[in-house]
């Protein structure tokens, strides 16, 4: 079994701060993806990185995939309210047409105005 | 659909009852999947079907949760005997192109409790 460990479990911050969030484990993964999901939704995509040291800018978000891909971060600028979620990795195993997503347990950000 | 459709979206049965939850995948998306979501947990892989067949049905829990695909397209998954631990979030999701790239597109959940 492929264990993703999502760090920390819990954030809140004021608007306007940083923030860095982790996503590690111990296998090797083709590929990673990170969701945030809303409450009453479903997670909704927002970066997939393939490559080992890739970094991926959506906005004020960064996202980067270590460089022997079994771990990855993401950065945020500048936090905004409309950040507030479940930010969720997800990655994918280096072998089989049939793999599936591995999720982590999530990370619950909250932006305080 | 514009996206993917789940119901219903909140389900409240009694311990052993049957329940049945569907999902309509985005028209053309050949991949579905089943997750469950449970309170403070991630999402738990349930089954994948590429078309109407299932190569990998790893993750149901027990011989009580099955799940059928007709015509490539409505999924129904099925739980018999609901016990209160099979309370969570039940996701679907689907896509278009199989591979390191592939985009889950997921649905609302159906909210389900066992009383």
């Amino acid at each position: 079994t492929q264990l993703l460990e999502q760090s920390p479990q819990f954030l809140s911050i004021q608007e306007g701060e940083n923030l860095t969030v982790y996503c590690n484990s111990s296998s090797v993964f083709s590929s990673l993806q990170w969701y945030r999901q809303e409450p009453g939704e479903g997670p909704v995509l927002l970066v997939t990185v393939v490559t080992g040291g890739e970094v991926k800018k959506l906005k004020r978000l960064t996202f980067q995939f270590g460089d022997a891909r079994k771990d990855s971060s993401l950065h945020i600028t500048a936090a905004q309210p409309g950040d507030t979620g479940l930010y969720l990795c997800a990655g994918r195993n280096v072998t089989g047409a049939n793999s599936k997503l591995t999720f982590g347990k999530g990370i619950t950000l909250s932006v305080r105005p | 659909g514009a996206g993917v459709s789940q119901s219903p979206s909140n389900k409240v049965t009694e311990k052993g009852k049957d329940v049945e939850l569907r999902c309509d995948p985005i028209s053309g998306h050949t991949a579905l999947y089943w997750y469950r979501q449970s309170l403070g947990q991630g999402l738990e892989f349930l089954i994948y079907f590429q078309g109407n067949s299932a190569p990998d049905k790893s993750g149901l829990p027990s011989d009580r949760f099955s799940a059928e695909r007709t015509g490539g397209s409505v999924s129904t998954l099925t739980i018999q005997r609901t016990q209160q631990e099979d309370s969570a979030v039940y996701l679907c999701a689907s896509s278009f192109d199989r591979g390191a790239n592939e985009k889950l597109f997921f649905g609302s959940g159906t909210q389900l409790s066992v009383l």
